[in-house]
């Protein structure tokens, strides 16, 4: 079975350019997470979708930030416009929902804004 | 609020040994679950064991076992026999509200672990 799949891999940007991440999370599953990692601040929850839906997305940063789930095969995140201190590891996550479900992973997209 | 604590930062092993890493929790919530992620230096998080609340046991996945003291807060991973490949960085998380759909994630600040041959 594939896992979550994130694109891209590695992205590097100039600030104030509109990045954009994207997730395919694992068929089946119903939630859907967002998360940010950094060495000063860790892994950080963004936001999480529920059958599409936000749920809580008040680990958001600010208004730079914005997320979507058009249908339950994929979500964007969106940086606009980005600025170095966005540099870091995000993280798609994805979950059959309910009590006791696990988040699996993807493998993250790497973003470097100089 | 709730909150995860892992006291420690880096800890070493000697291979083939055991090794207890340390999770401390903090929650109100009656419902919740404990994680317990790998996450090697190629970056990707590797789900490794689960436990509940209401469990009465503790979960054990192959060379990795939960130690759930509820009474105490506590949710130390134990893995035996550790291997080479067993060093990474650690991570202790828990969701709360786990009946219903809108449960948060915490997530520890990690445990780096080395298993020296």
């Amino acid at each position: 079975d594939a896992g979550v799949i994130q694109s891209p891999r590695h992205e590097v940007t100039e600030m104030g350019q509109e990045v954009t991440l994207r997730c395919k999370p694992i068929s089946g599953h119903n939630s859907l997470f967002w998360y940010r990692q950094t060495m000063m601040r860790g892994l950080e929850l963004l936001i999480y979708f529920n059958n599409n839906v936000p749920i809580d997305d008040s680990g958001m940063p600010e208004d730079r930030f914005s997320a979507k789930m058009p249908n339950a095969s994929f979500s964007t995140l969106k940086i606009q416009p980005s600025e170095p201190r966005d540099s870091a590891v995000y993280f798609c996550a994805s979950s059959l929902g309910g009590a006791g479900d696990t988040q699996y992973f993807g493998p993250g997209t790497r973003l470097t804004v100089l | 609020a709730q909150k995860i604590t892992q006291t420690q930062p880096g800890m070493f092993v000697q291979e083939k040994e055991a090794v207890t890493l340390d999770c401390t929790y903090d929650t109100s919530d009656q419902s919740y679950g404990l994680f317990w992620y790998k996450q090697p230096s190629s970056g990707e998080m590797i789900f490794l064991i689960y436990q509940g609340s209401y469990d009465e046991q503790n979960a054990t996945e192959g060379r990795y076992s939960l130690n759930f003291q509820k009474a105490r807060k506590s949710a130390n991973l134990v893995i035996s026999a550790s291997q080479l490949g067993d060093s990474a960085m650690y991570f202790c998380a828990m969701r709360i509200r786990l009946d219903t759909n809108a449960g948060k994630s915490t997530f520890g600040d990690g445990t780096t672990l080395t298993v020296k041959p």
